[in-house]
C-alpha cells in the first residue's frame, strides 16, 4: 500500500515570497490533516478535511496560509507571504475517518526554510 | 497552553535494559492515546495506542500504561535496541478531532 505522498521535500525561499505544497493522502482515506513541526516541537494540526470539507482550520494563520483539497483527494497548502517563523517541516497525514481511535498515516514531510 | 506534555527531552540507556518514557496531559476528554516514533528526515510513524477504557496495551517490546487519575502515561521499551533511537512523541485526543502532540523526547540507545 503506497502511503502519504509530499512535495517538494525541501524549499528554501525568501521572506515575502510564496510557496505551495503538495500532498496526496493513503488512498481512500476520507481525512486528511496538515500539522506544522517546528524544529524542538511536537507537530501542530493547520487545518483537518473530511473529504472535501474543513473540519477544523481554527489554528491556520489564515492572514498568509490556504489549503485546499479538491475532489476529496489531493491537497494543497499554500503560504503567502512567508516569514522567518514559517520555517518548519509541513506534515501531511490520513486517516480512514475522522479520528476515533484508527491510525493516523503521516508522510515524510514539506522542509521549508525562509531566510 | 500545552494539553500534552513530555518533560524529558531526552534519555539515555544502555542495549537490552529498559527504556521508559513518559507523558502528562490535563484535558480529561481525551479519548486515545498514541505514540510515535520519528527518525530524521522522516515523518512520524505510528507505534502504539491506548483507549482510555484502559490501562495497559502491549505490542511485542512496547508496553503503553494509562493512569487517568493521575493523567499520566508511559511508554515501556523492553529490551531497548539501537535501532529504537528516536525521537518519541506522545499524542493525545478525544474521539473526532485530530491528534495534540507533547514535544518529543530523543531516546537514544547505546550498544
Amino acid at each position: 500500500e503506497a502511503g502519504v505522498a509530499q512535495s517538494p521535500r525541501y524549499k528554501i525561499i525568501e521572506k515575502r515570497q510564496s510557496v505551495a505544497f503538495w500532498c496526496n493522502p493513503i488512498s481512500g482515506h476520507a481525512t486528511l490533516y496538515w500539522y506544522q513541526q517546528i524544529l524542538g516541537q511536537g507537530p501542530k494540526l493547520l487545518i483537518q478535511f473530511q473529504n472535501n470539507g474543513v473540519v477544523d482550520d481554527s489554528q491556520l494563520p489564515k492572514d498568509r496560509f490556504s489549503a485546499e483539497r479538491l475532489k476529496g483527494v489531493d491537497s494543497t497548502l499554500k503560504i503567502q507571504p512567508a516569514k522567518l517563523e514559517d520555517s518548519a517541516v509541513y506534515l501531511c497525514a490520513s486517516s480512514l475517518e475522522v479520528f476515533s481511535g484508527n491510525t493516523i498515516y503521516f508522510g515524510e514531510g514539506s522542509w521549508l526554510t525562509v531566510v | 497552553d500545552q494539553q500534552v506534555k513530555q518533560n524529558s527531552p531526552s534519555l539515555s540507556v544502555q542495549e537490552g535494559r529498559i527504556s521508559i518514557l513518559n507523558c502528562d496531559y490535563t484535558n480529561s476528554m481525551f479519548d486515545y492515546f498514541l505514540w510515535y516514533k520519528k527518525y530524521p528526515a522522516e515523518g512520524p510513524t505510528f507505534l502504539i495506542s491506548i483507549s482510555s477504557i484502559k490501562d495497559k496495551n502491549e505490542d511485542g517490546r512496547f508496553t503503553v500504561f494509562l493512569n487517568k487519575s493521575a493523567k499520566h502515561l508511559s511508554l515501556h521499551i523492553v529490551p531497548s535496541q539501537p535501532g529504537d533511537s528516536a525521537v518519541y512523541f506522545c499524542a493525545a485526543s478525544p474521539a473526532g478531532t485530530a491528534l495534540i502532540f507533547g514535544k518529543g523526547t530523543t531516546l537514544s540507545v547505546s550498544s
